[in-house]
């Protein structure tokens, strides 16, 4: 069955990088888009970025354009999110997910933003 | 493009609820629209995917729905049990995007 672990979240300070990675089993991964999204806590979920099932395009929330940066690796059956200049507002649990199908998630990874 | 939710639902158990899930434009219909379930403290689950399809293990007693005349997607939860209480979330297709509704709490009291 499709099963989605995330891993690389924790405390961060303000301005620091940090990367986040998904590690993706199950189905053929190099042949769906893969999406990451995240929830303040207590608040909903936000669409965070996109990247296409060969990686040749990626999308991105305004909220995060031009500090983060979607990749993936289909030799590896891996997605990754590679945060930049976090602020705190970007406090949250990341989750990736699969588009198409049945869009299952992964069971999040929390990152906290603070100094 | 916004998707709008009620804030809360509340009905008793073994009745039937039903959650709306309104675009502010274009037509509804023409992109597929999920349905996630959220229950505290856990990860997002799709209850429904595609508009009506229902993923293995999901009880037959969620539906999906499509009406076009009032833009708007539909949850249904028949027979409902309190392990239904939940945070329930729409999605549907931007440009390029995933857009959210604001989510709906669930209370079966």
């Amino acid at each position: 069955q499709v099963q989605l672990v995330e891993s690389g979240g924790g405390v961060v300070r303000p301005g620091r990088s940090l990367r986040l990675s998904c590690a993706a089993s199950g189905f053929t991964f190099s042949s769906f888009g893969m999406h990451w999204v995240r929830q303040a806590p207590g608040k909903g979920l936000e669409w965070v970025a996109v990247i296409l099932f060969d990686g040749s395009n990626k999308y991105y929330s305004d909220s995060v354009k031009g500090r983060f940066t979607i990749s993936r690796d289909n030799s590896k059956n891996m997605l990754y999110l590679q945060m930049n200049s976090p602020r705190p507002e970007d406090t949250a649990t990341y989750y990736c997910a699969k588009d198409a199908g049945r869009r299952d998630w992964g069971q999040g990874t929390l990152v906290t933003v603070s100094s | 493009f916004m998707l709008t939710q009620p804030h809360s639902v509340s009905e008793s158990p073994g009745k039937t609820v039903t959650i709306s899930c309104t675009g502010s434009s274009g037509n509804i219909a023409s992109k597929y629209v999920q349905w996630y379930q959220q229950r505290p403290g856990s990860a997002p689950t799709t209850v429904i995917y595609e508009d009506d399809e229902r993923p293995s293990g999901v009880p037959d007693r969620f539906s999906g729905s499509i009406d076009s005349s009032s833009n708007s997607a539909y949850l249904t939860i028949s027979g409902l049990k309190t392990e239904d209480e939940a945070d329930y979330y729409c999605q549907s297709y931007g440009n390029n995007n995933w857009v959210f509704g604001g989510g709906t709490k669930l209370t079966v009291l």
